[in-house]
């Protein structure tokens, strides 16, 4: 049972557009919201990560849109390229440190 | 920095063999480290939590028995494959944090391959 939810499941977007991933969750004892990416045959790379007391967080071209009220958070990528191709995952956590994981994301970007 | 690395990154052996899985953390100290489990086009699925100097924690489902975790020292946690089987085939990942810091680093990750 996943206790994130995230969608859409995979993405095509043209270089330059954004892409827009979002997750839910259920447990509100859930305090800090990282996303991972991950190309084929390697590990997850932390990109960005979030507490409940923010509600948007910006690194480079990553955001992170955070909704503590409707349990739910997203990652926008500003000005997709081709090397932004990989799938992607939202995660969450509570004082225990274990990680929760979404399903995933594969985000395609058309040159 | 907090580079993690995991060696081997890719094991084929016969059905009964024991596997060893080595997970390091480089450039840090890691109180705790983790195990994951990747089925293809799948999330990462957590086995067991391992804490320096203690017994690690698994998930409901994951036998303890089969998945021996170790974490002798602060930089270092194994995971070994007993009697491995092909379903242990999947691809195994670790990951570590710092005392008291939320982000978990992950190694590449070991590709599992039982014949």
């Amino acid at each position: 049972q996943q206790q994130v939810k995230q969608s859409p499941q995979s993405l095509i977007v043209q270089k330059g557009g954004i892409s827009i991933i979002n997750c839910a969750y259920e447990n509100t004892a859930f305090d800090y919201f990282p996303w991972y990416q991950q190309f084929p045959g390697k590990g997850p790379a932390l990109l960005i990560a979030i507490r409940p007391d923010v509600s948007e967080k910006k690194e480079g071209r990553f955001t992170i849109s955070f909704n503590k009220s409707a349990k739910q958070f997203s990652l926008h990528i500003m000005d997709s390229q081709p090397g932004d191709s990989a799938t992607y995952f939202c995660a969450a956590s509570s004082n225990d440190y274990k990680l929760s994981f979404g399903a995933g994301t594969t985000v395609t970007v058309r040159a | 920095g907090a580079v993690v690395s995991q060696h081997p990154s890719r094991v084929i052996c016969k059905s009964g063999t024991s596997v060893k899985i080595e997970c390091r953390s480089l450039d840090f100290q890691a109180t705790t480290m983790f195990w994951y489990r990747q089925f293809p086009k799948q999330s990462l699925m957590l086995m067991a939590t391992s804490n320096e100097g203690s017994k690690a924690t698994y998930e409901q489902g994951v036998e303890k028995d089969k998945f021996l975790i170790n974490h002798a020292s602060l930089t270092l946690s194994t995971l070994t494959v007993t009697s491995a089987h092909p379903e242990d085939s999947s691809f195994y990942i670790c990951s570590a944090k710092r005392q008291g810091a939320r982000p978990q680093h992950f190694g590449d990750g070991t590709r599992l391959s039982i014949l």
